[in-house]
């Protein structure tokens, strides 16, 4: 397996303008997670999806971000009209259930993305 | 509510040296607890975990870490550094009853000194 795959690697953008970040998780894992990392404020978790439904989105700092997992194999993270302080690094990682529990999870390589 | 520290933001050590990264947690019940690392430019990877069992567990490029539930810690460590070991480590915690998220603590920046 390739791993968790996440696209871009690099996004630079305007502020105001809407940013989609994409994620394709490891086949037959059935959690996905999106993580926010700053040097300020270290590794976030954002939200979290079991079965492509959301389960925790307590993480999303404003409704300018959302979040969607259509389908077992792909999930986006959209930030609309984005601002110069969503400039971070955003990771995906996916799990599965073992023995009834959560798994380790693994990351992807993350979108650094810089608002302008 | 569940929560990690870890009290050092960077952590100097020789190479050859053994090297120790500390780890507080606290949680509701017992603690699923795991180490990850991130190498510059990278996602984190996984290193080790506790569930159960042996106090101390052994995991991925000779690190280990010691489970200690009276002074609630999970302090990983390494009996050798090596240069290649210079990474952010972060140490992690899951309530084996509440949630299925992992919190993580902000990471130690270890630096292998040549």
């Amino acid at each position: 397996d390739a791993g968790v795959i996440q696209s871009p690697r690099h996004e630079v953008t305007e502020m105001g303008q809407e940013v989609t970040l994409r994620c394709k998780p490891i086949s037959g894992h059935d959690y996905l997670f999106w993580y926010r990392q700053t040097m300020m404020r270290g590794l976030e978790l954002l939200i979290y999806f079991n079965n492509n439904v959301p389960i925790d989105d307590s993480g999303m700092p404003e409704d300018r971000f959302s979040a969607k997992m259509p389908n077992a194999s792909f999930s986006t993270l959209k930030i609309q009209p984005s601002e110069p302080r969503d400039s971070a690094v955003y990771f995906c990682a996916s799990s599965f259930e073992y023995h009834g529990r959560l798994n380790i999870q693994y990351f992807g390589a993350g979108t650094r993305l810089s608002v302008l | 509510a569940q929560s990690v520290a870890q009290p050092e933001d960077q952590v100097n050590v020789a190479e050859g040296n053994p090297l120790t990264v500390k780890c507080t947690y606290s949680v509701s019940g017992n603690p699923y607890l795991f180490w990850y690392v991130q190498y510059p430019n990278r996602g984190l990877q996984f290193l080790l975990k506790y569930i159960t069992g042996d106090n101390l567990v052994k995991g991925s490029y000779g690190f280990e870490a010691e489970f200690n539930k009276s002074q609630t810690s999970f302090h990983l460590k390494k009996p050798s550094a090596l240069v290649s070991d210079s990474a952010l480590y972060f140490c992690a915690v899951r309530d084996s009853i509440r949630d299925d998220k992992i919190i993580f603590g902000k990471g130690t920046r270890l630096h292998i000194l040549p």
